[in-house]
């Protein structure tokens, strides 16, 4: 991947559950965005970290984010099955192009 | 709100054939990016266009093009389209470089 690494690459669990997925990136970073894409759809923008943040919050999703390991993790509280769905971590160039992991595969069981 | 449109959704073609991809951005973003995801892959970035001129270019094969028009939509073209070429390929818009939104896809199938 030209991002880096997300893990893991499957997780199953129960709705109601907390869902923890991590990136890990190989290059400094001016922000790190989250995205979101259901079975064979459009990419839904989530959230978006800069280099100087380290945590930020919108609805149940808290995204962290480590500069000294180059790494950041989505966590999304209470999920429901609607969340079901591959999420990818990305990193941004100067030219806003994206460089995206290999994604998470989400899935909640109701 | 308005979002990025996508045209056609769906796309068959067979070998060595041509396709054109149609995107037309959000009202008032002046940035176009295209990115195609094979199967089970992630997206990989192929070109981007600001204010009608290129701006950057990613592992774009030579047998693909692209252009934004006066009206900032873009198309990309492929010719001698190949197996491998089948993929998901979305087209983004943004006004900041930074958030992009994204548009359903144009799932392309070469037999």
């Amino acid at each position: 991947s030209q991002q880096g690494e997300e893990d893991p690459q499957a997780l199953s669990i129960q709705e109601g559950e907390n869902a923890t997925m991590n990136c890990s990136y190989k290059t400094s970073i001016n922000n790190l965005q989250w995205y979101r894409q259901n079975s064979g759809r459009g990419l839904v923008h989530l959230i978006l970290i800069r280099s100087n943040e380290r945590e930020k919050h919108s609805g149940r999703l808290r995204v962290t984010l480590d500069t000294s390991k180059k790494s950041s993790s989505l966590l999304i509280t209470a999920s429901r099955a609607a969340d079901t769905a591959s999420y990818f971590c990305s990193r941004g160039s100067t030219l806003g192009r994206l460089y995206f992991g290999r994604g998470t595969q989400l899935t909640v069981w109701p | 709100a308005a979002g990025v449109i996508q045209s056609p959704r769906h796309l068959i073609k067979e070998k060595r054939e041509t396709a054109t991809l149609k995107c037309y951005p959000i009202p008032r973003h002046d940035t176009v990016y295209w990115y195609q995801q094979g199967p089970g892959q992630d997206p990989q970035f192929l070109i981007s266009f600001y204010e009608k001129m290129q701006s950057d270019k990613g592992s774009i094969p030579d047998r693909f093009s692209a252009q934004q028009f006066s009206d900032y939509h873009s198309e990309l073209n492929m010719s001698s389209l190949e197996l491998g070429d089948s993929a998901l390929y979305f087209c983004a818009s943004s006004s900041t470089r930074t958030e992009q939104f994204f548009g359903p896809g144009t799932r392309l199938t070469v037999l």
